[in-house]
């Protein structure tokens, strides 16, 4: 079957270095989005993709960046890792705007 | 910007009853609308989606309505069983696209 895998499922992390979370999906989805939740904000989108080559940034995408070199990967780096970047991290995708999102399972990051 | 809320933020209903969840958006020119159910430490399921152009939809139990004119959707869910219990999670797109702004959601508790 398709289906959309985020790795690592957890990580822990000091603050400053660089982290890049990964996201694949097999159903040759066009759109692909990275949100994050937290307590009291639920979901927020981060950045989002139309396709390859294609990145936008979404509410809340300081501190974060994304690129699109193939249909399936659309990976998720932290440039400089901050406490406030704790988070449960989503990835999403959809063959389209009239279609529904599909989600990964999440990553749990922990920023020390 | 796309504001979205939900009520109530917690219900507690004996199995087998029906019941209904409310979404409220801010802005009435979405795209579509998206209700997801989201069980402990796990990611979102798409549960069903609504075009801008349609009134409803309905998959088994559940039935989504949307009216833009009041900036209102709600879910129904037909005979709830236990296995409904989940955070229920109801998202508008702030344009036309696929940019997602999420309610914080209702914590539904099925009792058998």
């Amino acid at each position: 079957d398709a289906e959309i895998t985020q790795s690592p499922r957890h990580k822990i992390t000091e603050t400053g270095r660089q982290v890049t979370l990964a996201c694949h999906q097999t159903w040759n989805h066009n759109n692909m989005f990275w949100y994050r939740q937290d307590l009291g904000h639920g979901l927020r989108l981060i950045h989002y993709s139309y396709g390859v080559q294609d990145t936008n940034k979404g509410e809340v995408s300081d501190g974060y960046s994304v690129s699109r070199s193939n249909t399936e990967d659309l990976p998720l780096t932290l440039e400089s890792a901050a406490s406030s970047q704790t988070s449960v991290y989503f990835c999403a995708s959809s063959p389209g705007n009239t279609q529904p999102q599909h989600f990964g399972d999440g990553t749990r990051l922990s920023i020390l | 910007k796309q504001e979205v809320t939900q009520i109530p933020a917690a219900l507690s209903v004996p199995e087998g009853e029906n019941l209904v969840l409310n979404c409220s958006f801010t802005d009435s020119a979405i795209y579509n609308l998206q209700w997801f159910r989201q069980d402990p430490g796990k990611g979102l399921t798409s549960l069903l989606l609504i075009q801008s152009s349609q009134r409803e939809q309905t998959s088994g139990r559940l039935n989504a309505s949307l009216d833009k004119s009041s900036g209102r959707s709600t879910l129904y869910i037909a005979a709830s069983q236990p296995g409904d219990s989940a955070t229920y999670l109801c998202a508008a797109t702030d344009n036309y696209g696929q940019n997602f702004v999420f309610g914080p959601g209702t914590r539904l508790s099925v009792l058998p």
